[in-house]
């Protein structure tokens, strides 16, 4: 069975970073093809696709996020680790963790996603 | 700003046919496999179509995707009211090697 749960904090002051963490099971990162993303969603708004890290380490990020990004993992542990940096009132969203499986080209597998309020 | 476009909104009544569009461009459906996801009120999103037109086990036949040139549609049949949601298209971006999604199209069953 596989699952992917995020964990974080729920407040974060502007200005700080954001660290994620997805913890999954049911799947190996190190399995060829196997990759893990991040997308969020503001409340009431569209899923925005964020970053992904492939079995090989190999890392993508979204163009306008890129510069606030970084995405790792720890294989043993089955983590997938997001920081985003100098977090902002517009990053208030439901961030979630999902899985692109092995020679698939889609997100088989989310997490239920947190909410993370961006408030002073 | 989404990558692909969705019309917001579509309505039909329980038991009719109902499609969903999804526009692109050849950087990203032009050359890259489509998928859809479902988004029940309050839950995540879930996989429901991949590869252009492929079910992932579970997933009923009502349920259907196409692909041609740079647009998708998803097609769902015999309406009913628990398939009211939001829908999702997704799909690569190879200029930007980023994923994108559609800005999601509601799904009303009247």
């Amino acid at each position: 069975q596989i699952t992917l749960k995020e964990s974080g904090p729920t407040l974060v002051k502007p200005t700080q970073t954001l660290t994620l963490t997805c913890t999954f099971s049911g799947f190996s990162l190190s399995t060829s093809g196997v990759g893990v993303g991040w997308i969020r969603q503001p409340p009431g708004k569209a899923l925005e696709w964020l970053a992904l890290i492939y079995w090989d380490g190999d890392k993508r990020y979204s163009p306008s996020l890129k510069s606030r990004l970084t995405i790792t993992k720890d294989t043993s542990k089955k983590q997938v680790v997001l920081t985003m940096t100098n977090m902002d009132p517009v990053d208030t969203a439901t961030y979630y963790c999902a899985l692109r499986g092995s020679g698939s080209y889609c997100l088989e597998y989310w997490g239920q996603g947190t909410l993370v309020t961006v408030s002073s | 700003q989404s990558v692909l476009t969705q019309p917001p909104s579509v309505s039909a009544a329980p038991g009719q046919k109902v499609t969903i569009s999804c526009s692109g461009s050849s950087s990203n459906i032009g050359n890259n496999y489509v998928s859809w996801y479902q988004q029940l009120p309050g839950t995540a999103p879930k996989l429901l179509i991949y590869e252009n037109n492929k079910r992932p086990s579970g997933i009923p036949d009502r349920f259907s995707g196409s692909k041609s040139g740079t647009s998708a549609t998803l097609g769902i049949t015999g309406l009913q009211t628990g398939d009211e949601a939001d829908y999702y298209c997704g799909t690569w971006d190879s200029s930007l090697s980023a994923g994108g999604f559609g800005g999601g199209t509601k799904l009303t069953v009247l």
